[in-house]
């Protein structure tokens, strides 16, 4: 069974500033990968950012990256330079590579406020 | 480009009413299509998906069911609502990289 942990309800962060939102996963799956999606208030899922299990380098999207530990099963977001229109819902998922569907798994989200 | 749309964009239906959501995407063939919910405050549940007309799975056991008439159009249905059906429903269709959401459906059973 696959399991996604986000710990941090909410989090809060000056405007221009970095911001790191927890991510650990829990599979037995060899090969999976993992994602960022961010819901603002209007409720639309925007994928962010994508990590593959076998990448060697983190992923990097703009102002995204995704801080990858694999024996750790951590998939930490960093936003860097903080900016208003960033305050919203983040989720962290994870999907098993496998034939047919690809089901996505998530955690529960973290509420990121960006402060003036 | 690919483009998904789902109506209604909110609803609000009293208990025991019948349901239907439609989701379409464009821009593409045969996806693989995605119905999640999402209850206030938390993460999105997996309800159904679909790898071809016809094929639907389901992953929780309760009263909705889900229909694919065509390829590129997925429907979410129920006969008789109930309360703990209020949520934002949230079709998805997969790409290359990822599973990309519509805007979503909100809503409050009364």
């Amino acid at each position: 069974a696959q399991k996604i942990t986000q710990t941090q309800p909410g989090m809060f962060v000056q405007e221009k500033e970095a911001v790191t939102l927890d991510c650990t996963y829990d599979t037995s799956d060899p090969s999976y990968g993992l994602f960022w999606y961010k819901q603002p208030s209007s409720g639309e899922m925007i994928f962010l950012i994508y990590q593959g299990s076998y990448d060697q380098q983190n992923a990097t999207e703009g102002r995204y990256s995704l801080n990858f530990q694999k024996a750790r099963k951590s998939a930490n977001l960093v936003i860097s330079a903080s900016q208003l229109g960033d305050s919203a819902m983040y989720f962290c998922a994870m999907r098993p590579d496998q034939t047919g569907a690809n089901n996505l798994f998530f955690g529960t989200g973290t509420r990121l406020t960006v402060i003036p | 480009s690919q483009t998904i749309h789902q109506w209604p964009a909110t609803l609000v239906q009293p208990v025991g009413s019948p349901l239907s959501l439609e989701c379409t995407v464009e821009g593409t063939s045969n996806p693989n299509l995605y119905w999640y919910r999402q209850a206030a405050g938390r993460g999105l549940q997996l309800l159904f998906y679909s790898v071809g007309i016809g094929q639907i799975s389901s992953e929780v056991p309760q009263n909705l069911s889900a229909s694919r008439p065509q390829d590129r159009q997925f429907i979410l249905s129920s006969k008789k609502l109930l309360l703990s059906d209020s949520g934002f429903y949230l079709c998805a269709w997969e790409g290359a990289d990822t599973q990309y959401f519509g805007p979503g459906t909100r809503l409050t059973v009364l």
